[in-house]
């Protein structure tokens, strides 16, 4: 299994500001991704990111709005830049440990832009 | 493409009630099929899954059958509790390696004493 600690839990912003979220999983993963789930909607995939490579952004997400780091194996960041209220969601993290296995989620950040 | 299709919420029942969540999809190929578990102030956790059709997934009660002649992937639990009040998804993946996850939007399920 996988522990993933995602930060912060929830933070209200400012709009025109930029959050950076947070993901630290408890061992080396190869995949990561990044979710939103917006309000009464189901979880959408935002991004794929694999260590030592540029994210690869699915369609309706671009990586100037939702950069991506992947510095190593354990660690990653997603931020949200120049925030307006629609970008008020919860934003998950979720890592799978070999293909075809199991896919482990943090808490999850619920954000909310006024 | 692929999508999820499950019952709204919230589903309220008395405890011990019996439960049933739909869940259709749709997908080209052979997909996994997943339900996660979402309690209050926590992230989704994986309930049950199954990799192929007729396959049943079960854990802590709840079970699953996939069905491919009718799409479907209902969860269902015999007696429920009050620790079972959560959302549900009903998700999906394509099998092949590492694969990106389709949700449902979740039901709420919520059991009173």
């Amino acid at each position: 299994s996988a522990v993933i600690s995602q930060k912060p839990s929830r933070d209200i912003c400012q709009r025109g500001t930029s959050l950076t979220i947070q993901c630290q999983v408890d061992s080396q993963v190869t995949m990561m991704f990044w979710y939103r789930q917006q309000p009464g909607q189901s979880l959408t995939l935002i991004a794929t990111a694999n260590q030592g490579s540029e994210a690869t952004y699915e369609s309706g997400f671009v990586i100037d709005k939702f950069p991506i780091s992947r510095p190593n194996l354990t660690f990653s960041t997603l931020t949200v830049s120049n925030m307006s209220p629609e970008d008020s969601s919860i934003y998950l993290c979720s890592v799978e440990q070999a293909p075809n296995t199991e896919a482990f989620f943090g808490q999850g950040t619920r954000l909310t832009v006024v | 493409g692929n999508s999820v299709t499950q019952m709204e919420g919230p589903v309220t029942l008395s405890e011990e009630a019996f439960l049933t969540i739909n869940c259709t999809y749709t997908a080209t190929g052979y997909p996994s099929l997943f339900w996660y578990v979402q309690y209050p102030g926590e992230g989704l956790q994986l309930l049950l899954k199954a990799t192929k059709a007729d396959d049943k997934g079960s854990n802590k009660g709840f079970e699953a059958t996939y069905r491919k002649e009718t799409t479907s992937f209902h969860l269902e639990k015999g007696s429920v509790q009050v620790s079972d009040s959560a959302v549900y998804f009903c998700a999906l993946s394509d099998g092949s390696g590492y694969s990106t996850l389709t949700f449902g939007k979740g039901t709420m399920l919520l059991v009173s004493p």
